[in-house]
């Protein structure tokens, strides 16, 4: 079935350094990558995404980098700061009109960032 | 003005009680959502309705019923409350061919 893997499960840093956080997914068909940020006791909120016919995707301190064939993509943070500290969620989802597409988000199991001042 | 909107915040109750969940959103999309997030924060799709027609019906126990009656309303009818029910359950709404989905704020339903 569907699966989305996320690792690491919790990444401390320092203030400035980066942060990155890897996903693989399982279905072939899958052609949109969000990133979902998640304070404490607050919803998800979309930070990035991507969709297949990219490779990279850039926006100010955060990056998001995708592997079609390796299916991988991942989370790049620079320079990061105190109110990065959150979990994040990667997903995986088939997006359209045809084929099915649902825009079922299978998410991964959140990484806890704590970005330490 | 509140994107996507859920009702009540929460949610406390005893096993063997009927509870329902309200969520509207009031950015014109097709396509809305429920998620469950559990004590591990694992988030799972559990239904979505897009024009109002269930398209994504995930293995969850029929004591779980969604009803859309219109585009902009997703309401979670749980009938039978039991203890592993407690979570936080977030509505979402998305336009079908766009992936960006808006969260509302969770319901978190705890039951003794």
């Amino acid at each position: 079935g569907e699966n989305v893997e996320q690792h690491p499960s919790t990444l401390s840093v320092q203030e400035g350094d980066s942060a990155v956080i890897k996903c693989t997914y399982s279905d072939s068909a899958s052609n949109y990558f969000p990133w979902y940020k998640q304070e404490l006791g607050k919803r998800p909120q979309l930070i990035i995404d991507i969709r297949s016919n990219v490779g990279e995707k850039k926006d100010q301190r955060i990056a998001v980098t995708l592997n079609k064939t390796a299916k991988h993509f991942s989370l790049h943070i620079t320079e990061t700061q105190p109110e990065d500290s959150a979990v994040y969620f990667c997903a995986a989802s088939f997006l359209g009109h045809y084929g099915g597409a649902t825009n079922k988000l299978i998410f991964g199991t959140g990484t806890l960032l704590a970005v330490q001042p | 003005d509140t994107a996507v909107s859920q009702t009540p915040k929460y949610l406390v109750t005893q096993m063997g009680n009927d509870k329902s969940i309200k969520c509207e959103q009031n950015l014109g999309h097709d396509t809305m959502y429920w998620y469950k997030q559990d004590s591990k924060k694992f988030l799972k799709i559990m239904f979505s309705y897009n024009n109002k027609e269930l398209i994504i019906n995930e293995t969850v126990p029929n004591r779980f019923s969604p009803k859309s009656p219109d585009k902009a309303h997703l309401n979670l009818h749980i009938n039978s409350l039991e203890l592993g029910d407690s979570a936080v359950y977030f509505c979402a709404s998305s336009r079908m061919t766009d992936g960006e989905q808006f969260f509302g704020p969770g319901t978190r339903l705890t039951v003794l």
